[in-house]
Parts: C-alpha cells; sequence; structure tokens
C-alpha cells in the first residue's frame, strides 16, 4: 500500500522569502503522479502543483517548485517569494492513475505553513 | 481548472436525522467522484469512491449503510449521512477527476446536535 509521510506539522517564513516543505512516500509502482496541494482557512482544496513521475524534469508553477527525486522517494515542495496568501495547510499527496477505481488521491498530514509579515 | 459544486456549504440537524450533500461537475462529465472526511486539523479521509451507474465503492471501516452514496448522472453525486448522530459532524468534501488532476467542492461543515 502507498504511504505519504510529511515531517513537519508546522512552518514558518517570512514574507518575501523561501520556505521548503518536505514530503517523503513509499509505493512500488513506477508510474505515478504526485500533487501538492494548499487548503487556506477557506478550506477550499486548490491544487498547487502536480509532478508524473515517469518525466525527470521538476514542475514549476510561477513561485512554486518541486525537488522530485524518484530513488529517494521525496517530493518537496519550494515556494520562493512567499507572500501573506500563501498561509495555508499543505498536503502532498500521490495516485496511481493507472489502477482504474483504485485512481485515489493519498494524503499526507499535512504541514501548517504560517507566512509572517 | 474544471469547477466542481458542493452544497451546502454548512448544515445544522438534529440527531437522528438525514442529511443529503450534492456534489456537481458544472463543466465535464465525471463518471468517478470522490467523497473526503476531514476533522478539525487533520488531513483528509477517504470514505468511498463514487461510480457512475453502479454502486460506491467504500473504504475499509466506513459503513456502507451511514452513508448512502448515489451517483445517478455524470455531474452529479449525493452522499447521505443516515440517522446522524454527533459523531458523524464533520466536514465533507467531494472531489472529482479530470485528466490526472483531482478537482475540490469547497466542502460541507456537518454539525449534529
Amino acid at each position: 500500500a502507498q504511504t505519504v509521510t510529511q515531517s513537519q506539522p508546522e512552518m514558518s517564513v517570512q514574507e518575501a522569502e523561501t520556505v521548503t516543505l518536505s514530503c517523503t512516500y513509499d509505493t512500488s509502482e513506477n508510474n505515478y503522479y504526485l500533487f501538492w496541494y494548499k487548503q487556506p482557512p477557506s478550506r477550499q482544496m486548490i491544487l498547487v502543483i502536480r509532478q508524473e513521475a515517469y518525466k525527470q524534469q521538476n514542475a514549476t508553477e510561477n513561485r512554486f517548485s518541486v525537488n522530485f527525486q524518484k530513488a529517494a522517494k521525496s517530493f518537496s515542495l519550494k515556494i520562493s517569494d512567499s507572500q501573506l496568501g500563501d498561509t495555508a495547510m499543505y498536503f502532498c499527496a500521490f495516485m496511481n492513475p493507472y489502477g482504474g477505481a483504485t485512481n485515489k488521491l493519498i494524503f499526507g498530514t499535512g504541514t501548517l505553513l504560517a507566512v509572517q509579515p | 481548472g474544471a469547477v466542481v459544486s458542493q452544497h451546502p456549504s454548512w448544515v445544522i440537524c438534529k440527531s437522528g436525522t438525514s442529511v443529503k450533500i450534492e456534489c456537481r461537475s458544472l463543466d465535464f462529465q465525471a463518471t468517478t467522484m470522490f467523497w473526503y472526511r476531514q476533522f478539525p486539523k487533520q488531513s483528509l479521509m477517504l470514505m468511498a469512491t463514487s461510480n457512475e451507474g453502479s454502486k460506491a465503492t467504500y473504504e475499509q471501516g466506513v459503513e456502507k449503510d451511514k452513508f448512502l452514496i448515489n451517483h445517478a448522472s455524470l455531474t452529479l453525486s449525493t452522499l447521505t449521512v443516515t440517522s446522524a448522530h454527533p459523531e458523524d459532524s464533520s466536514f465533507y468534501i467531494c472531489s472529482a477527476r479530470v485528466g490526472g488532476k483531482l478537482f475540490f467542492g469547497s466542502g460541507t461543515q456537518l454539525s449534529v446536535l
């Protein structure tokens, strides 16, 4: 069974600085997707970034980028130029998109990020 | 991104009553939707996978008679919490898959008195 681990329950960063959130996972699959979702105080789940395991290039979305290390099963999120609106709970998630009914999203426990002014 | 609409946003009900939560895909068809439950300051826990035109697949430990799921069309899935009790109070979120991404509804806060 797949598992996702986020070892940082809470983190804090100053506005305009850079912060990295950690995530590790365990799977026997070779092809899969990894995601970072944010959940602000509104509790709306928002997709931040997605990485396809067969791609070696790290995904980037504006200020958000990942460091995907497949062999180490590590998938960290880097937020550059942090903004107050980045304050949220961040969830790392795993999906096997080729498993039919099993293509469900498995979430980590989350990291609460606070951006300080 | 794709839009998933969930209603109601919050509901308060008396113990023993049933509550229905709707999840709609507004600009796409969803043969599969997912229902999650989230307790305060915790992660999302998958409850069940809703399949259009067939029975839902429930995760281990989730009572299918307590949490009834109906996916009657390609754009609508409903979750009915039957005979609700205070321990069913929680935040419920639906999601639908579009390609290789999951999009989420805005969630429903259920409070059972």
